[in-house]
């Protein structure tokens, strides 16, 4: 079993749609958690980081952590074209970063 | 503001070769640094980090090196390329801490051929 499990996707929504992304992790040392953007041939960008429990809001995006579930999500209202790209999950325990596989997002005009 | 370049984009070179890739960060000092390489579809996968100048840890044994010359300069080398080389190569940076987010740079598409 992974340490972090992501839904690879694609995820198709019509523009404007609410997206929710979406991993699962088994270990309960994990206190870090981090969404990434990343554009085809791009780097991944850091879009949230929050620490333990609970929510966390930028604009259009929401992250929130459920570690007695061990589950995170990411929230995107009012999606547009341009967040069609692929989102990775990341997370740490003291140590290490550990990713998840990435969720490809596709946003239809 | 904290930058990171990394050269060069695109690489195509044919087994057996020796390899060279250079990131460098500008705007910090002190950084932990990282090479990641990335399978089409696939998660992330760390090859090496470097907390100082001249340390580094390797995570995957493979036919990779990785050199820390100066504080803000990350080098990833290989004597004799081969062809499961090929793939998307990904620089990083972090303040101090393994559970700082790390940010990116814009990566290398390696082809061997």
């Amino acid at each position: 079993q992974k340490e972090v499990e992501q839904d690879p996707g694609p995820l198709s929504v019509p523009e404007g749609a609410i997206v929710s992304l979406n991993c699962t992790y088994s270990n309960s040392a994990f206190q870090y958690f981090m969404w990434y953007r990343q554009y085809s041939r791009k780097g991944p960008e850091l879009l949230m980081y929050t620490y333990s429990s609970g929510n966390k809001e930028d604009g259009r995006f929401t992250a929130q952590v459920d570690k007695s579930s061990k589950y995170i999500s990411l929230f995107i209202r009012d999606s547009q074209p341009s967040d069609s790209a692929t989102y990775l999950c990341a997370m740490s325990p003291p140590h290490q970063l550990i990713w998840g596989a990435g969720t490809k997002l596709i946003i239809k005009p | 503001s904290q930058t990171i370049h990394q050269w060069p984009a695109t690489l195509v070179q044919p087994v057996g070769s020796p390899l060279s890739l250079e990131c460098t960060v500008e705007g910090t000092s002190n950084p932990n640094l990282y090479w990641y390489r990335q399978a089409a579809g696939r998660g992330l996968q760390l090859l090496f980090y470097s907390v100082g100048i001249g340390q580094i840890s390797s995570e995957v044994p493979q036919n990779l090196s990785a050199s820390r010359p100066q504080d803000r300069q990350f080098i990833l080398s290989s004597k004799k390329l081969l062809l499961s080389d090929s793939g998307f190569y990904l620089c990083a940076w972090s303040v101090a801490g393994f559970s700082q987010p790390q940010h990116f740079g814009d990566g290398t598409r390696l082809s061997i051929l």
